[in-house]
């Protein structure tokens, strides 16, 4: 079975531009979570979709949101960004079985963003 | 609430065994423990149930104490590949995962 894909895997922007990073779970998951990590802060969770709808949200600025797709796709955006917003994104997908449990989560490899 | 993880870093030769420490402040639902390598993404260990249990993998245990919202992770006789930094996830609530700020972990030969 294919792992989960991001992409890109690396970009580079600058102040006040905005970005979208997508990610690809893997096959039959439906549940994408997205996290942020910074050698400061370590993972830091952004939001969680599940069939289409956004289940949970960090304590991020309203300059970050996402999507997903019905083929479960999701889609994150960051707008008008800041130096502190460099960072490697992680998406992660599971199956969320039901909405009483965390299940497994499996990590996609990662988009580096450095924001100059 | 961010879980508290100990030590925050530790340095081994292969064959010695290591203790990580996670702390919730909260009551926990469950808990995840992933391995990271430099350069690479978080690879799951083990998930660990309210219940007290403990669960294994190859060398690497772990246990969940319900009461003080701990847990621990055991790697026995450590490998050079061991080596990475091991993160904590909580869930507290049944529904999202909360990190630790991570154990680097070190093995020399």
């Amino acid at each position: 079975k294919a792992g989960v894909t991001q992409t890109p895997r690396y970009l580079i922007k600058t102040r006040g531009q905005q970005v979208t990073l997508s990610c690809s779970p893997i096959s039959g998951h439906r549940s994408v979570s997205w996290y942020q990590q910074t050698p400061g802060q370590g993972l830091q969770f952004l939001f969680e979709y599940f069939s289409e709808t956004q289940r949970n949200k960090g304590n991020f600025p309203g300059r970050f949101s996402g999507r997903q797709f019905s083929n479960s796709r999701s889609e994150m955006n960051v707008s008008t960004l800041e130096l502190g917003d460099s960072a490697l994104y992680l998406c992660a997908s599971s199956l969320r079985l039901s909405s009483g449990s965390t299940d497994t989560q499996y990590f996609g490899p990662g988009t580096r963003l450095t924001v100059l | 609430q961010q879980p508290v993880q100990s030590p925050q870093a530790v340095i081994l030769r292969e064959g010695e065994d290591a203790v990580i420490n996670c702390s919730s402040s909260k009551a926990l639902y469950s808990v995840h423990w992933y391995r990271q390598k430099h350069g690479e993404a978080p690879v799951f260990l083990m998930i660990l149930l309210k219940g007290g249990e403990q669960k294994g993998h190859e060398k690497i245990s772990a246990s969940f104490n319900e009461k003080k919202q701990q847990s621990s992770l055991y790697l026995t006789a450590s490998q050079l590949s061991y080596s990475g930094t091991y993160f904590c996830g909580t869930d507290n609530a049944g529904n999202m995962l909360t990190f630790g700020g991570g154990t680097r972990l070190m093995v020399k030969p």
